[in-house]
């Protein structure tokens, strides 16, 4: 079955500091997998996207890195700010013709404090 | 860009009582999705539009729950009868194509009592 599992499940750190967030899967075969930010009171947002083949890519302080050998991903933030505060969903699309899909995880919740 | 457009934001009814939601894509996306999310998980597809044609529809409790997307742009989701347990965000999503960068709405949230 095709499931993606994120840990962990809150997170509460100060600002300035790093944090990495994990994201483990079971879909196979894989076409992309995605890292989405989603404030509160509001819909997801694409933070980064990689295909099976990509190791990692970065948006400003988000840098998140994916190996497809052991199915796992991360999202490292770096230089954490209060404006980080928010949920981070991993979302992984299967490699299938026809009907696309998206298997979304839990989402991790972090609480970035003064 | 306009982002996608959804209302209402808010909505509160009793159960057994029905309830519509409204979403506008993003303009000359072909794929638009509703995704319903309950507190504390990830966003679960209610059913996936190509055009105005319906690609997936799989979970979405067809008893209660309907929708469509005519002339392949706006889109609506009806509940009827709400259950309690229907309480939950329902976002909308858009893409250029199936497979493609998704962007989502605001959301509604909804709450049944």
């Amino acid at each position: 079955k095709n499931q993606v599992e994120q840990s962990p499940q809150s997170l509460i750190i100060l600002e300035g500091k790093n944090c990495t967030l994990q994201c483990n899967y079971t879909v196979s075969p894989f076409s992309n997998l995605r890292w989405y930010k989603q404030d509160t009171g509001r819909g997801p947002v694409s933070l980064t996207i990689m295909t099976f083949s990509e190791n990692t890519k970065s948006n400003g302080r988000y840098t998140a890195t994916l190996d497809a050998d052991t199915k796992q991903s991360s999202l490292h933030i770096t230089a954490s700010q209060l404006s980080d505060s928010a949920s981070y969903i991993c979302v992984v699309s299967p490699a299938t013709s026809g009907t696309y899909k998206y298997i979304f995880g839990t989402g991790t919740r972090l609480k970035v404090l003064a | 860009e306009a982002g996608v457009a959804q209302s209402p934001r808010y909505k509160i009814i009793e159960k057994r009582q029905s309830v519509a939601f409204w979403c506008n894509p993003i303009s000359g996306h072909a794929t638009l999705y509703w995704y319903q999310q309950i507190l504390g998980q990830g966003p679960k597809l209610l059913i996936q539009f190509q055009n105005n044609g319906v690609v997936d529809d799989s979970q979405l409790p067809k008893d209660r729950f309907s929708a469509e997307r005519l002339k392949g742009v706006d889109s609506t989701l009806k509940i009827q009868p709400a259950k309690l347990e229907d309480s939950a965000v329902y976002l909308c999503a858009s893409s250029t194509r199936g497979g493609g960068e998704q962007f989502f709405g605001p959301g509604t949230r909804l709450t049944v009592l």
